[in-house]
């Protein structure tokens, strides 16, 4: 079965900086596709960014950015110039794609960003 | 694009009676939506998967027969939670499946805080 580990808890960040949080899964298949989901105080899921495997370049989303290591399956998110908008818990998710096929989440990571 | 509401937001009900949360997908058709349960500082929990039309695939320990869910249209999927008990007080997440985009993506909905007395 798939899974998605996020082995950063919690991080912070000072307002204006960068930070990067870390996201690794296990999968045997080739074909899938990747995301961050934020969940700010509200609690609505918001999705940040999304990778698909099969693309070689990184996907970008203003201010966040992903470091997508396929053989290495990792996933990691960068966020730059960080705000404190940017203040959630941030959520790896993993999809193999398919119409019931269900999304895999990691735990978590919250972010704090200090001004 | 890709809204996602429910309804309601926050509910509270007497112990022993039933509670039904409407997702629906408001600018996109959706044959495919999930309902979650998220405990404080936790990840999502995936309850079961609902298809337009056909009856709903619950995850392994969730009981069916407490939480009835209905998806009567490409748009509107139901969450019942029957004769319900204070440890069904959690907040309960939606998603819906954009079919017709081509990014294979799921969308939020904003979630329902439940509360049993």
């Amino acid at each position: 079965a798939q899974t998605v580990t996020q082995s950063q808890p919690e991080m912070s960040v000072q307002e204006a900086e960068t930070v990067t949080l870390s996201c690794t899964y296990d999968t045997s298949e080739s074909d899938y596709y990747l995301f961050w989901y934020k969940q700010p105080p509200s609690r609505q899921m918001i999705l940040v960014i999304r990778q698909e495997a099969y693309k070689q370049q990184n996907a970008t989303e203003n201010r966040f950015s992903v470091n997508f290591q396929k053989a290495a399956k990792s996933f990691s998110l960068k966020i730059s110039d960080s705000q404190l908008g940017d203040a959630a818990m941030y959520f790896c998710a993993y999809f193999r794609g398919g119409g019931s096929e269900k999304l895999v989440f990691g735990k978590g990571t919250k972010l704090t960003v200090n001004p | 694009g890709a809204v996602v509401s429910q309804h309601p937001s926050w509910v509270i009900c007497k112990s022993g009676t039933s509670v039904k949360i409407e997702c629906r997908s408001l600018d996109f058709q959706a044959t495919t939506m999930f309902w979650y349960r998220q405990f404080p500082k936790q990840s999502l929990m995936l309850m079961a998967t609902s298809n337009e039309g056909s009856k709903a695939t619950y995850e392994q320990g969730v009981e069916k027969d407490k939480f009835l869910i209905n998806h009567a249209s490409l748009t509107l999927s139901t969450l019942t939670v029957t004769s319900a008990h204070p440890e069904d007080s959690s907040f309960y997440i939606c998603s819906a499946r954009d079919l017709a985009g081509t990014t294979d993506t799921q969308y939020f909905g904003p979630g329902t805080r439940l509360t049993v007395l």
